[in-house]
């Protein structure tokens, strides 16, 4: 069974700049999640999506920062401008009843983003 | 705001050893997850404890919860190099998990 995939796994960007990362869930996975982990540091929750639905993005800076899941499948982040603080690793995570325990989230690789 | 707060932060044994990091957590929760991070990689789950249940066992680890004290336990029995990693507690509300710190484990061959 694939996991999740994540792309690209590195970036580095100037601060002002945009990126965009890139998700595929897990097959069936109705849940999906964003996390920010800054270096040293737990990961972080930014905007969790049923479907194309979202949850919870209370933690999402939208001023710079956006996530869509238009077909309830795969997922874009963004951010726009990029500020030296937001380097980290965005991980993306999945979790359904399709494979695997339907309570467990399942995680895939992370985009390590360094804003210089 | 992190949930969980992982104790200690960092922790370095020998191959054989067992090694134990602690977890604390300040909200209810529907159970607590234990997660292993290798440098540059994303997270594996390890094992999951629900709210009503005092222990669970998976091969080498143990995990504890107390939920009158709001902590939890994890245990890895006769370590190995490979056992070397970062590993989170996250606390599970609904869909959502919280994350603590993290423990560092070294393990020295």
């Amino acid at each position: 069974e694939a996991g999740v995939a994540q792309s690209p796994r590195y970036k580095i960007i100037e601060k002002r700049q945009s990126v965009a990362f890139w998700c595929n869930p897990i097959s069936g996975h109705a849940t999906l999640y964003w996390y920010q982990q800054i270096l040293g540091q737990g990961p972080k929750l930014l905007i969790q999506f049923q479907n194309n639905g979202v949850v919870d993005d209370s933690q999402l800076p939208k001023d710079r920062f956006s996530a869509e899941r238009l077909k309830g499948v795969d997922s874009t982040l963004k951010i726009q401008p990029a500020k030296l603080e937001d380097s980290a690793v965005y991980l993306c995570a999945s979790k359904g009843l399709a494979g695997g325990r339907a309570d467990t989230q399942y995680f895939g690789p992370g985009t390590r983003l360094t804003v210089l | 705001s992190q949930q969980g707060e992982e104790d200690p932060q960092a922790l370095s044994i020998q191959e054989g050893e067992n090694a134990t990091m602690n977890c604390s957590y300040k909200t209810s929760i529907n159970n607590l997850q234990w997660y292993r991070q290798n440098s540059g990689r994303g997270l594996v789950h390890l094992i999951l404890i629900r709210s009503n249940e005092r222990e669970k066992h998976s091969g080498r680890l143990r995990v504890t919860l107390d939920t009158s004290k709001k902590s939890s336990s994890l245990l890895i029995t006769a370590s190995r190099a490979a056992d070397t990693a970062s590993y989170f507690c996250a606390t599970a509300a609904g869909n959502m998990l919280t994350f603590g710190g993290g423990t560092r484990l070294m393990v020295k061959p």
